[in-house]
């Protein structure tokens, strides 16, 4: 079973707009990581934002914030006053904490976000 | 720049051919990831090497040998490969068992 969904592929945004990019993930677990990638067509896979289970307050880092809700497994990447630069393909990636002895992440297909002015 | 480089940037080769990925993190990390990134499919992990030890082979065919002679450098060897081989493959590594991945900027592999 996906254990990551991102069911838009596509999205388009105006410059300086706030857009939310979905994604709902699958666990059974109660201890978990959830992330978000940005990659840029050059192809590296940038670290944006992480949330874990038990953090009591949604996560920031400058104009990204993460929108999660953990009764609905779900944690919607918003991303505010959208810049040109923030066209890329954005995905979200889950890790579940009883792994053992490194970080496997489970990665959703992608979103691919346009900006426009 | 991540601290994470990988080389050669784009690789073509026929399905006869032997050839090397190359993996180096400045970034004094003990753990390091293989991922394969094929077009409309998520990120699939391959390999994960904890502290020079391979801990993970996600049922990957034998045609890719991963080495890690140490915890700076990760090598996937490729040989006699498919043409649905062809995808972007990813270096990552982390520090600890539960930080987060740093990505290298991959390696487009073409097979003919």
């Amino acid at each position: 079973a996906q254990k990551i969904t991102q069911t838009q592929p596509g999205m388009f945004v105006q410059e300086k707009e706030a857009v939310t990019l979905d994604c709902t993930y699958d666990t059974s677990d109660q201890s978990y990581g959830l992330f978000w990638y940005k990659q840029p067509s050059s192809g590296e896979m940038i670290f944006l934002i992480y949330q874990g289970s038990y953090d009591e307050q949604n996560a920031t880092e400058g104009r990204y914030s993460l929108n999660f809700q953990k009764a609905r497994k779900s944690a919607n990447l918003v991303i505010s006053a959208s810049q040109l630069g923030d066209s890329a393909m954005y995905f979200c990636a889950m890790r579940e904490l009883h792994t053992g002895t490194a970080s496997k992440l489970t990665f959703g297909t992608g979103t691919r976000l346009q900006v426009t002015l | 720049e991540t601290g994470v480089t990988q080389t050669p940037r784009h690789l073509v080769m026929g399905m006869t051919n032997k050839k090397s990925l190359k993996c180096e993190q400045h970034l004094g990390h003990n753990a390091m990831y293989w991922y394969k990134q094929s077009a409309k499919k998520p990120l699939e992990l391959m390999f994960v090497y904890n502290f020079k030890e391979q801990t993970e082979n996600n049922s990957v065919p034998s045609r890719f040998s991963p080495e890690c002679p140490n915890s700076s450098h990760l090598f996937l060897h490729l040989h006699t490969l498919q043409p649905e081989d062809s995808a972007l493959y990813l270096c990552a590594s982390s520090q600890g068992n539960f930080e987060k991945l740093f990505f290298g900027s991959g390696t487009q592999l073409s097979v003919l």
